[in-house]
């Protein structure tokens, strides 16, 4: 049963769209979702999410969450090819330090 | 900051014997490490929570006598994967927990089982 989905499994767009991927999960009374790249190593962290409504930023990636409606989206703008990448985002299982991960979304940004 | 260093990177070795990965947190102290496993094209699997001065946890199905875990600082944790095959052959990757309960990564060291 997976708990935390994400979509699109796979993007390609061009340099200079903008992406919006999603993270929906089935997890309540978390503490915090995060959301990773992961390039051909290990993931790197981009953001940490407690809060619904309020947007973390940094740089031309932002994402938000909702509670209510249990999801998360992180938005990309003017894509360049380095952003091609796994985008993995994880959610806090209630009651322990452990994350749940989603299957990721693959993005392929193209000269 | 949060750094988290992971050696061997890489290693290759023959069926039946033991590989011990070593995972390192740099600049901070990690109370609780984790270590996963990840298939080609497929999310982390998480397989056991490491914890300073006591046992680690297992996930389940993910056999404790073949994976074996110490956590014997606040900046060290190893994963020994015992009388190796190769269908253990995987990208195993570490994470420590930081102060926010957020997780940073090592790089992963790429084990093949011959």
């Amino acid at each position: 049963e997976d708990k935390v989905v994400q979509s699109p499994l796979s993007l390609v767009v061009h340099e200079g769209d903008t992406v919006t991927l999603n993270c929906s999960y089935e997890v309540t009374n978390f503490r915090s979702l995060l959301w990773y790249k992961q390039e051909k190593k290990a993931p790197t962290f981009l953001f940490m999410l407690t809060s619904s409504g309020i947007e973390k930023k940094s740089g031309r990636l932002s994402s938000i969450l909702d509670k209510k409606e249990l999801f998360s989206i992180l938005n990309i703008t003017a894509t360049q090819t380095g952003d091609s990448a796994i985008y993995l985002c994880a959610v806090e299982e209630p009651g322990t330090y452990k994350y749940i991960f989603g299957t990721g979304t693959r993005l392929k940004v193209l000269a | 900051g949060a750094v988290v260093s992971q050696h061997p990177s890489r290693v290759i070795c023959k069926s039946g014997t033991s590989v011990k990965i070593e995972c390192r947190s740099l600049d901070f102290q990690a109370t609780t490490m984790f270590w996963y496993r990840q298939f080609p094209k497929k999310s982390l699997m998480l397989m056991a929570t490491s914890n300073e001065g006591s046992k680690a946890t297992y996930e389940q199905g993910v056999e404790k006598d073949k994976f074996l875990i110490n956590h014997a600082s606040l900046t060290l944790s190893t994963l020994t994967v015992t009388s190796a095959h190769p269908e253990d052959s995987s990208f195993y990757i570490c994470s420590a927990r930081g102060l926010a309960n957020e997780q940073f990564f090592g790089p992963g060291t790429r084990l093949t089982v011959l």
